[in-house]
């Protein structure tokens, strides 16, 4: 089966709060991880990516950390706007392997 | 410069019929992946080929598919005699180079309905 799992397929938030996405991962030997925004319709879209020597990555509005002793991934994204309704997945990938392992995703919506 | 292509968008195909799905790489990207997403999953792999080469098919069904990646021209992912459980978004990922960190850049989807 998947080694990729998410806790929640959907969450629903207010326009200006924050969200958290959460990924467990059952494969220790996973050393990168992304996570990915797909709007309806659309490929998958890079949002941030993370390596196993962190635990903490930022990018603009969005946060990845990375828990390897529970082997838990979780986005947040800070001041939800309207535009950030998708679907949300994590991936997985070892070192060595060229393939990406997704989770199911979570789908968020934002209520006004 | 245009990101990863991919085409029909769209594909009805009857029961039996081939299916034929087209991708070509952003510029520059000499390999290609190939995913498939069924409604409300996540996507699951298929295969990873370069130039001339196929590197990884572990997640290519045994029979019926089949994908290449020539020198000149697009990926083509090959379905034959498609049945109604082939359905499903197709998505192909180009990558710069290989390796495990490099972010792999996905296309539109091609979404096939076998009728």
């Amino acid at each position: 089966g998947e080694s990729v799992g998410l806790h929640l397929p959907t969450l629903s938030v207010q326009e200006g709060d924050n969200s958290i996405i959460n990924c467990a991962y059952s494969n220790s030997a996973s050393d990168y991880f992304i996570w990915y925004k797909q709007e309806s319709g659309k490929g998958p879209q890079f949002i941030i990516d993370i390596r196993s020597n962190m635990d903490k990555r930022q990018g603009q509005r969005v946060t990845v950390l990375l828990n390897k002793t529970v082997k838990h991934l979780s986005l947040q994204i800070a001041a939800t706007q309207p535009g950030d309704s998708a679907v949300y997945f994590c991936a997985e990938n070892m070192e060595g392997a060229q393939k990406l392992v997704f989770g199911q995703g979570t789908r968020l919506t934002i209520n006004p | 410069n245009a990101g990863v292509m991919q085409n029909p968008r769209h594909l009805v195909r009857r029961r039996g019929q081939e299916a034929r799905l087209r991708c070509s790489p952003m510029k520059g990207h000499s390999h290609v992946y190939w995913y498939r997403q069924l409604p409300e999953e996540g996507l699951k792999f298929m295969v990873y080929l370069q130039k001339e080469n196929i590197i990884d098919e572990s997640g290519m069904p045994k029979e019926r598919f089949s994908a290449e990646f020539p020198k000149e021209g697009p990926s083509i992912l090959r379905i034959q005699q498609v049945v109604r459980g082939d359905s499903a978004a197709y998505f192909c990922a180009s990558c710069a180079s290989g390796g495990s960190y490099n972010e792999q850049f996905f296309g539109p989807g091609t979404r096939l309905t076998v009728l």
